[in-house]
């Protein structure tokens, strides 16, 4: 079964430093999406993504962070100078249509 | 706002006990209500959703727009339904979706 694979699965940065995630979706979905969640709290939506652009994003996706489809199958988060506070997991999530998105496993980040 | 409570982060019951998680939601408009499940070290799998009205692995949930509410219910609970479960609701333009908090439910043998 096609699945959302992300990666790295954690990632250890200095907090100022730039970081990537990487997320392959599946491969026929056209909307992507990233979502993270601190340590014991729920699942926050960042950003959607959808034909080349960011259809919506929250007010947690602020100029630090950007998203890009470099090539035809990779969806990636950069977060330009980390803090503290962004130490969280990391989940994509695609899907075909809107009304159900499949995610990875999830980057662990850490900012030390 | 669109808004999703779950107003129990732990769950626990015997394993044949029914179980109900429960959520509730405030929206505006006509909402789309999911539940999702992660188990142990995977990730975030849809469950449930109401439009489709279905049963999964012997849950079920009940969009009740008078009350509001979202449960999702077994009559059986079993140990392999030990997860964290997620009420989620889909956002206005239909592109992204608002979690609740989260219900971490133990089945215990």
């Amino acid at each position: 079964e096609p699945e959302v694979t992300q990666t790295p699965s954690h990632q250890v940065t200095q907090m100022g430093q730039e970081v990537i995630l990487r997320c392959v979706p599946i491969s026929n979905h056209l909307y992507f999406y990233w979502y993270r969640q601190i340590l014991g709290q729920k699942v926050e939506f960042l950003v959607s993504f959808y034909n080349n652009e960011i259809s919506e994003k929250s007010e947690i996706f602020d100029d630090q962070f950007s998203v890009e489809r470099p090539d035809g199958s990779n969806f990636t988060l950069k977060i330009r100078s980390t803090k503290l506070e962004d130490s969280a997991m990391y989940f994509c999530a695609s899907s075909e249509r809107w009304t159900e998105a499949f995610f990875g496993q999830g980057t662990r980040l850490t900012v030390v | 706002a669109q808004r999703v409570t779950q107003p129990e982060k732990l769950l626990s019951v015997f394993k044949g006990a029914p179980v109900e998680l429960k959520c509730n939601y405030s929206y505006s408009g006509s909402p789309e209500l999911f539940w999702y499940v992660q188990y142990s070290r995977q990730r975030l799998q849809l469950l449930l959703r109401h439009i489709s009205r279905e049963s999964i692995k012997g849950f079920t949930a009940d969009l009740n727009k008078g009350e509001t509410s979202f449960h999702l219910k077994k009559p059986f609970a079993q140990e392999e339904d030990s997860a964290m479960y997620y009420c989620a609701l889909s956002g206005p333009t239909g592109n992204q979706f608002y979690f609740g908090t989260g219900t971490s439910l133990t089945v215990i043998p």
